[in-house]
């Protein structure tokens, strides 16, 4: 069965520095893997998705993540952290015998000192 | 474009009480999906459709049922409201019929109390 485990229901950064947000996958397949971000009281928008063209995944607002099939993971990260990046962030995984249905880890939420 | 929207924006039922939650997309997309988020859960696929005509349980199919009236509107009914459903609901459209590397595009969401 295919899942998803985001490690850390809640990071804090200052503004500058590093964004870390980590997500594990299980698959016994190729997965499609996602991240969504919400910000206060709005829908999910997709950051970026690994459909297996490349490894190395860019996305909006200056955000990548790195598919590592030998570590199972797709950590989203930001060099450079800013005020508006504060939001919940979601990884999520398609269901492979289940066309384009999505499971979500249970979210990242990320704050942002000044 | 204006996207997903979805109507109301919040709700307060008691329970027992009925309601239809409505998600309309303007995108000529194909797919459209409800979803619940709890605290704590991510987002849960209540419901899926893939075209017009025809509709999937996803993981928390109890409580609930959908109607897609035509392609562009699916509504989501809670026929006797508990507690229990008391989150925030997301509707979401993709523009295949289900294919694994679809973006989904999500309304603002609606919040319902069960009281």
């Amino acid at each position: 069965a295919q899942s998803v485990t985001q490690l850390g229901s809640h990071v804090s950064v200052s503004e500058g520095a590093l964004v870390l947000l980590r997500c594990n996958y299980s698959s016994s397949v190729p997965p499609y893997l996602f991240w969504y971000v919400q910000y206060p009281n709005q829908g999910l928008q997709l950051l970026l998705k690994y459909t297996s063209a490349a490894t190395l995944v860019k996305g909006i607002n200056g955000f990548e993540a790195e598919f590592k099939k030998s570590e199972t993971s797709f950590h989203l990260t930001k060099p450079s952290a800013h005020m508006s990046d504060a939001a919940e962030y979601f990884c999520a995984v398609s269901r492979y015998n289940q066309g384009g249905k999505l499971i979500f880890g249970q979210g990242t939420e990320l704050s942002v000192k000044p | 474009n204006a996207g997903v929207t979805q109507t109301p924006k919040f709700q307060v039922l008691k329970t027992g009480q009925s309601m239809t939650l409505q998600c309309a997309q303007d995108m000529n997309h194909n797919s459209m999906y409800w979803y619940r988020q709890d605290p704590g859960m991510g987002l849960r696929l209540i419901y899926y459709s893939a075209s017009e005509g025809t509709t999937d349980k996803g993981e928390v199919p109890n409580g609930y049922n959908v109607s897609r009236l035509n392609k562009r509107e699916f509504s989501l009914r809670l026929e006797s409201a508990a507690p229990s459903q008391t989150s925030v609901y997301f509707c979401a459209s993709s523009v295949g019929t289900g294919q694994l590397q679809e973006t989904q595009y999500f309304g603002p969401g609606t919040r319902l109390l069960v009281l």
